[in-house]
């Protein structure tokens, strides 16, 4: 049983600080990872993918993975309200057909 | 920009009856999925589909739940009898095929309430 594990929240931080988000995952198979973001009554969207270990930049985004300790973060750097939303992880073990499998997600919201 | 389609955005059905959810994914995606996601709950697996069959499916996904592409461009869930507890979100997604960390875009999804 794959089991994603991430603080639901809500994480509160004022607009322009660095929001971390955190997730453990238990299938030590799983070799890559998605961050997905969900607006309320939403679709998930993609922000970030990462696969090997150490950190990935995309803008205000940074994804860092540590697969010795199954665990993989978040950080909005910069947070701006529009950042308010769900934040999922999702790995998957780059097998099959490459269905995710989700955490609970955890709220952020960015107060101005 | 291509995007995956649902219709209909809200459903609204009987216990006991059928449904039939409609996606439409990316033209050029050879994988395609449902999700769940029940109010409040996480985002759940239920049945990937590729090469016109099922590839896998989660619990969830038990005979009252069947996947069919029944052309070239739709791809439908259908609920046989349903129950209260279907009550969700469902998202359809697809991908192309190729390198593992191609991205799953969702569609919109469908609101099913069971009354």
């Amino acid at each position: 049983q794959k089991e994603v594990e991430q603080n639901s929240g809500p994480l509160s931080v004022p607009e322009g600080a660095i929001a971390s988000l955190n997730c453990t995952y238990s299938d030590r198979g799983s070799q890559s990872f998605f961050w997905y973001r969900q607006y309320s009554g939403k679709s998930p969207e993609l922000i970030m993918f990462i696969y090997s270990n150490g950190d990935k930049e995309d803008g205000r985004f940074t994804a860092q993975l540590n697969k010795a300790s199954q665990y993989v973060s978040l950080l909005i750097r910069d947070s701006q309200p529009s950042d308010s939303a769900t934040y999922l992880c999702a790995p998957y073990s780059g097998a099959g057909s490459y269905q995710l499998t989700f955490g609970k997600g955890t709220k952020l919201s960015v107060i101005p | 920009e291509p995007e995956v389609t649902q219709t209909p955005s809200h459903q609204v059905t009987q216990m006991g009856q059928e449904v039939i959810l409609r996606c439409v994914p990316i033209s050029n995606h050879l994988y395609f999925y449902w999700y769940r996601q029940i109010l409040g709950q996480k985002v759940e697996f239920l049945v990937s589909f590729y090469n016109n069959e099922i590839s896998e499916k989660s619990e969830i996904f038990d005979d009252q739940f069947s996947v069919e592409r029944p052309d070239g461009s739709n791809f439908t869930l259908k609920i046989r009898s349903t129950k209260l507890e279907d009550s969700a979100m469902y998202f359809c997604a697809s991908r192309m095929e190729g390198l593992p960390y191609n991205e799953q875009f969702f569609g919109p999804g469908t609101r099913l309430t069971v009354l």
